[in-house]
């Protein structure tokens, strides 16, 4: 099955830093790569998502790059804010018909 | 993307005994899934919930403790059965609108075994 890993586990930043997490992924037929935010208490919220058919997809100040022939994608942060300190997971699925795999977290904290 | 009430929210519940999530879509979806979060750790998943026939469980999870219904394309119930303190955790039920790739999260149980 998928095996998705997650790097760092913790980060640290300075308020209007960048924070780059980063992600692999095992199963080369997998084709849809969301990321999610999960403030304490809280469900996780999905905060973007990107498809196996483009390489990058931004949203303010949150992006995501996908490399598929390295199987490793990434979640970028310019800007950051104090309210962007949640915990961060990265996940992967085949074709959108199984569940997602996911990462083991990057816990963000930035620092005012 | 559907939105999705689960509850209870949280329970303290003895051991032996057996706890029934439920979780209520406002559409109808595909796909449902059920996830166990360990406090501070990932998202584990249980059991993909199969309208209309049996639930599919990933290894290292059972029918018999997890028993797991799924009468319609808007709802889901996840029992966690003869409880044990290990059992402790956060659980949430997801799902999958047809009309795009994304899963949706209901609000989780936390449950507690003592």
């Amino acid at each position: 099955g998928e095996n998705v890993e997650q790097h760092p586990s913790t980060l640290s930043v300075q308020e209007g830093d960048s924070a780059v997490i980063k992600c692999t992924y095992s199963d080369s037929a997998s084709n849809y790569f969301p990321w999610y935010k999960q403030e304490l208490g809280k469900r996780p919220q999905l905060i973007i998502d990107i498809r196996s058919n483009v390489g990058e997809k931004k949203d303010q100040r949150i992006a995501v790059t996908l490399n598929k022939t390295a199987k490793h994608f990434s979640l970028h942060i310019t800007e950051t804010q104090p309210e962007d300190s949640a915990v961060y997971f990265c996940a992967a699925s085949k074709e959108g018909r199984r569940a997602l795999t996911f990462g083991s977290g990057t816990r963000l904290q930035v620092q005012p | 993307s559907a939105v999705i009430s689960q509850k209870p929210s949280r329970d303290i519940c003895q051991r032996g005994t057996s706890l029934t999530i439920q979780c209520q879509v406002d559409s109808q979806v595909t796909m449902m899934f059920w996830y166990r979060q360990q406090p501070g750790q990932s998202l584990t998943l249980i059991a993909t919930a199969n309208q209309g026939s049996e639930a599919t469980y990933e290894s290292g999870f059972v029918i018999d403790k997890f028993p797991i219904s799924r009468p319609n394309l808007t709802f889901s119930t996840l029992t966690v059965s003869n409880m044990s303190p290990e059992d402790s955790s956060i659980y949430l039920c997801s799902a999958r609108t047809d009309r795009s790739y994304g899963y949706t999260f209901g609000s989780g149980t936390r449950l507690t075994v003592v």
